[in-house]
């Protein structure tokens, strides 16, 4: 399968814990999406990477969010100190240049206990 | 700020029955619009895309979507509907001079035999 994928698909963490979830890109693809979607919601952008550079972050995402692409192939997007707002689908989409269609992961799901 | 909606949050279809899903963006410059498709227990999936051109466009599964400009609207299309297409759908649109996508919060298609 060459599509976007993600790991873990779950996450189950208490309040407080670092999480991790990284994302790989169709090969190829230099640019490199991250979206949140909460149910009953549309995915919300949170921010996005051309090669390794972040080049725009979401008010969305906290200073508790950090995300990577140090080779610009795959992403990591890490939040720390989790909360229970922090719950949801965590979506990474990616495409081949600006403007073009963003294909999407399966997402990971984050529960805060 | 750009914003799109979706005003049927869900719609329930018997078989064969035509249907047609409402979505209105706003953003007065040049815009790439999107349908994407989340079948149960799958990921987004692009059902098709208008970036420039004939405005009827059409998608797979027999899905077309006719870009009205002066109303700001995208909205989708289907003459006979299939118990398979029950899904969420969700509007998106592409502001050009960023690369974010904008969804809607989605529409609920049930489809009953």
């Amino acid at each position: 399968d060459t599509g976007v994928s993600q790991n873990p698909r779950h996450k189950i963490t208490k309040r407080g814990q670092n999480v991790t979830f990284r994302c790989d890109p169709i090969s190829e693809h230099n640019r490199l999406y991250w979206y949140r979607q909460t149910l009953g919601q549309g995915p919300e952008f949170l921010t996005y990477f051309q090669n390794e550079a972040q080049l725009e972050k979401s008010r969305l995402l906290s200073d508790r969010f950090s995300a990577e692409r140090p080779k610009g192939s795959f992403s990591t997007l890490e939040i720390q100190r989790t909360e229970q707002g922090d719950s949801a689908m965590y979506l990474c989409a990616s495409s081949l240049g600006g403007g073009d269609t963003q294909y999407f992961g399966p997402g990971t799901r984050l529960t805060v206990l | 700020a750009q914003s799109v909606s979706q005003h049927n949050h869900h719609v329930i279809l018997s078989e064969a029955a035509s249907l047609e899903l409402g979505c209105n963006y706003s953003y007065g410059g040049t815009v790439n619009l999107f349908w994407y498709v989340q079948y149960p227990g799958q990921h987004l999936q692009l059902l098709l895309k208008y970036f420039s051109g004939d405005p009827l466009v059409k998608g797979i599964k027999g899905f077309e979507a006719e870009f009205i400009k002066s109303k700001f609207s995208f909205n989708l299309r289907k003459p006979s509907v299939q118990w398979s297409d029950t899904a969420e759908y969700f509007c998106a649109v592409n502001v050009l001079n960023t690369d974010k996508l904008i969804f809607g919060t989605g529409t609920r298609l049930q489809v009953f035999p």
